[in-house]
């Protein structure tokens, strides 16, 4: 079958870097995804990997290794407004979205 | 200006009514999708759209039925509502699903409440 495991919750300090795993077994592979979701709200779209390596984008990133299965999602300078979720998800060979069941990040003072 | 819009917001409803979602999408793109977002928080896509025409149909109950009158429109019916329906649900649209790098874009979701 397929899956996407991520951790289900993490906390870190304002001001403090944090980095969210993200391991994946899927049929085919036709990227990896990164999306923010706020409480009560929508995902919102945050990265696109398709290839191997990092690809940052201010105070996020995003890395990924096809070979292993594996991606992070690394946020720098953690301002109180990114305590989310954030969810891995992968396309799959047909194109379809696989996702993970998120990562609750809570971020303190 | 809402890329993408369902209504209503919230739902609450007795077991065993009928009750529709409506999602509408003004960014040109073609292929829609419903996503079911459960209490453990797992996005599980039911059904995806691509101009109007249906590709995937996950193992939903029959009692769910997806409804595209055109491109930008995937109106979601339930019959016969269950307790575990309750849930959120979340229509969203992407360009098109043999392109690679297309994000997909959500609507705000129906909280969905069945009493």
């Amino acid at each position: 079958g397929q899956n996407i495991d991520q951790p289900t919750e993490m906390t870190a300090t304002e001001g403090a870097i944090v980095q969210i795993n993200c391991t994946y077994q899927t049929s085919g592979f036709n990227g990896l995804f990164w999306y923010q979701q706020h409480a009560g709200e929508a995902p919102t779209f945050l990265s696109y990997n398709v290839l191997d390596g990092l690809e940052e984008k201010g105070r996020f990133s995003s890395f990924l290794s096809r070979s292993k299965g594996y991606s992070y999602l690394l946020l720098k300078e953690l301002q109180m407004k990114d305590s989310a979720s954030y969810l891995c998800a992968v396309r799959d060979g047909n194109y379809q979205l696989i996702w993970g069941a998120g990562t609750k990040l809570i971020i303190k003072p | 200006d809402t890329a993408v819009s369902q209504t209503p917001k919230y739902l609450v409803t007795q077991m065993g009514n009928d009750k529709s979602i409506k999602c509408e999408q003004n960014l040109g793109h073609d292929t829609m999708y419903w996503y079911k977002q459960d209490s453990k928080k797992f996005l599980k896509i039911m059904f995806s759209y691509n101009n109007k025409e249906l590709i995937i149909n996950e193992t939903v109950p029959n009692r769910f039925s997806p409804k595209s009158p055109d491109k930008a429109h995937l109106n979601l019916h339930i019959n016969s509502l269950e307790l575990g329906d309750s849930a959120v649900y979340f229509c969203a649209s992407s360009k098109g699903t043999s392109e690679i790098n297309t994000e997909a874009f959500f609507g705000q979701g129906t909280r969905l409440t069945v009493v």
